[in-house]
């Protein structure tokens, strides 16, 4: 089974800052990494795709890079409504696998 | 618009069991492998169980192997989970979830509501 370890587990951050989340992955992954935001009460909703594609409807402000088994994902120009658990997963393998999510709050 | 939308869930006793339901609308559903992902209360995602296209492939997580069934009714545009044996640790909110491909790999493009199961004498 492929461990995704994201750091860090929270982050408090003010409005405008840049955010940075990293997902490690246990073996090489190639590109097949994928980020999703999940706000409180509400169901995950994908943000990207293998590893740095973007979603149509996402804001720009969030980017993802990384290949192999490091990933990154970035959040340019925070906002308040980005208050939410961010959660990688890979689909190289089965089992696909989560991080075990990373929760950001606004200050 | 694409809309997934999950029934089926409850309370239910130990050793008991649900069947969970998957609605799906506003898509070419026979196109694309299906997935049910739990969320425990306050922790985190877990892929239960995952089916392709025409059911050739399917995939469960060793927390569900052999209590667990997907299956999935390509004419009713329906996925379903029979979950039997229930456990307290399957307590969890259970979401349904569209892959992007018609395998059981790929992105999770579209979520439903989820539902809950809750396990308790």
């Amino acid at each position: 089974e492929i461990v995704l370890t994201q750091s860090p587990d929270f982050q408090s951050v003010t409005p405008k800052e840049k955010v940075t989340i990293t997902c490690r992955a246990s073996q090489s992954i190639g590109t097949s990494l994928h980020w999703y935001q999940q706000k409180p009460g509400q169901s995950p909703k994908l943000l990207i795709k293998y590893a740095s594609q973007s979603i149509s409807g996402v804001p720009s402000r969030f980017s993802g890079s990384g290949s192999g088994t490091d990933f990154t994902l970035t959040i340019n120009s925070l906002e308040a409504e980005d208050a939410a658990a961010y959660y990688c997963h890979q689909s190289t393998s089965l089992p696909n696998t989560f991080g075990q999510g990373t929760k950001l709050e606004i200050k | 618009e694409v809309q997934l939308v999950e029934s089926g869930g409850g309370l239910v006793k130990p050793g008991g069991s649900l069947r969970l339901s998957c609605a799906a609308s506003g898509f070419t559903f026979s196109s694309f492998g299906m997935t049910w992902v739990r969320q425990a209360p306050g922790k985190g995602l877990e892929c239960v169980s995952s089916i392709s296209t025409s059911s050739t492939y399917i995939y469960y997580a060793d927390s569900v192997k052999g209590r667990f069934t997907i299956s999935r009714d390509n004419a009713k545009n329906s996925v379903y989970l029979q979950m039997n044996s229930l456990r307290a640790e399957d307590t969890a909110v259970y979401y349904c979830a569209r892959i992007s491909t018609r395998d059981r790999y790929g992105d999770f493009d579209y979520w439903g509501q989820g539902t809950l199961v809750t396990v308790s004498s």
